[in-house]
């Protein structure tokens, strides 16, 4: 079965700390993203890569940045963690074609304190 | 721009009972327009799909076809079971990198 795999389903940080979200995918998909999901704001794109070190910013990248050294990893990076950026962060993948729709994690429920 | 309006929930129904979940959308060109579903605590799964006008997708008793003269996408199920509850995520992707979601529909279904 296809997966899409988050390191952590629950973590958390203090504010000011660095924290690292993992994602790994055993499809051999082009394109990785970072969502975050918030109570009535819905799904909001963070960052998607598109190939091995691309990357792109989506609709609110500020405080994060991202990391693709290989084609199967894409980290999200909270360089100082604040605690406006408690939320669900979900990774998901897709092939090339846009139409096949996206393969999701179980997402990392991150809280800062 | 591109844009999802789902109807507001929670919806709620009784097991057995037909399940509609309206989904409108506004975009250029000829999207590809899906359906999502997250369970509680779990990430989002993709339900079904359909990549043109008058596609039907079809997937564990759902269904939802792509009208594209009145740019909606309904998702239905003839027997809803309370396994079903969820949050149902109407999206859209029109060629791009991104996909816009809906805000989410969510369903509770009483024995």
């Amino acid at each position: 079965d296809v997966k899409v795999t988050q390191s952590s389903r629950y973590l958390v940080k203090r504010t000011g700390e660095k924290v690292f979200l993992e994602c790994v995918q055993d499809m051999d998909h082009e394109n990785m993203f970072w969502y975050r999901q918030d109570p009535g704001l819905g799904l909001r794109l963070i960052y998607f890569s598109y190939d091995v070190k691309m990357k792109e910013k989506g609709d609110i990248p500020e405080g994060y940045s991202v990391s693709r050294e290989k084609k199967e990893r894409f980290s999200l990076i909270l360089e100082s963690a604040s605690t406006n950026q408690t939320s669900m962060y979900l990774c998901a993948s897709r092939e090339r074609d846009r139409g096949l729709g996206y393969t999701f994690g179980s997402g990392t429920r991150l809280t800062v304190v | 721009g591109n844009s999802v309006t789902q109807m507001e929930g929670p919806v709620t129904l009784s097991e057995e009972a037909f399940l509609t979940i309206n989904c409108t959308y506004t975009a250029t060109g000829y999207p590809s327009l899906f359906w999502y579903v997250q369970y509680p605590g779990e990430g989002l799964q993709l339900l079904l799909k359909a990549t043109k006008a008058d596609d039907k997708g079809s997937n564990k008793g759902f269904e939802a076809t792509y009208r594209k003269e009145t740019t909606s996408f309904h998702l239905e199920k003839g027997s809803v079971q309370v396994s079903d509850s969820a949050v149902y995520f109407c999206a859209l992707n029109t060629g791009g990198f991104k996909t816009i979601f809906g805000a989410g529909t969510r369903l509770f279904v009483k024995a």
